[in-house]
């Protein structure tokens, strides 16, 4: 089956550590995108990529990392710089580059991140 | 910058109505809108992805409208049952130039279908 494997499905992060979360498609897209979702504030963009080795900053990039290595996968790394981490992170991807009208997005089950 | 709005924000009704889910967006400049829905701590599912060129767009008992002129499109939900209980979201993608960049999403309707 295509589609869009997140990892872990909850994860518990210790204060001042930098944890990393997995997304791995096979669905042969270029586009994928990371997203927070908080409680009454709908999703946000974290960090997105049109081609391999190429990502750009969303609306909150502080305090988190990315690297597209492989077209496959797109893994989000939230650092100790990160001061409110708890959160549902979501990946999605899409067909990507030169489609303006075929933006079809596709989501992972999501990690739920939790500060302990 | 583009905002998107979803009205109302919660209802219930009985099972077997037919109901409608608004959605609406400032920038008209779009290609299409997808609609999504998202059960309890769980990911989005595709629902219905209306391209600016079309009018309508159908999947089963699910409706979708769109009218860029006056940013709005709704999405209707023919005889509900308590299994369409979610919420329903709405998003339009954003352009830098060279394909989407992401996706702009308003906050959801919270449906609830009595049994």
């Amino acid at each position: 089956d295509g589609g869009i494997t997140q990892s872990p499905k909850y994860l518990f992060r210790k204060e001042g550590q930098n944890v990393t979360l997995s997304c791995e498609q096979n669905l042969n897209h270029d586009a994928m995108y990371w997203y927070r979702q908080d409680p009454g504030q709908g999703l946000r963009l974290i960090y997105y990529s049109q081609i391999v080795n190429d990502f750009q900053k969303g609306d909150i990039a502080e305090g988190y990392s990315v690297s597209r290595e492989k077209k496959e996968s797109f893994p989000l790394t939230v650092t100790s710089a990160q001061k409110n981490p708890t959160a549902f992170y979501l990946c999605a991807s899409s067909i990507g580059r030169d489609r303006d009208w075929d933006t079809e997005a596709f989501f992972g089950q999501g990690t739920r991140l939790t500060v302990v | 910058k583009q905002e998107v709005t979803q009205i109302p924000a919660a209802l219930s009704v009985p099972e077997g109505e037919n109901l409608v889910l608004n959605c609406s967006f400032t920038d008209s400049a779009i290609y299409n809108l997808q609609w999504f829905r998202q059960d309890p701590g769980k990911g989005l599912t595709s629902l219905l992805l209306i391209q600016s060129s079309q009018r309508e767009q159908t999947s089963g008992r699910l409706n979708a409208s769109l009218d860029k002129s006056s940013g709005r499109s709704t999405l209707y939900i023919a005889a509900s049952q308590p299994g369409d209980s979610a919420t329903y979201l709405c998003a339009v993608p954003w352009y830098s130039g060279g394909g989407a960049d992401g996706l702009t999403f308003g906050k959801g309707t919270h449906l609830i279908i009595q049994p």
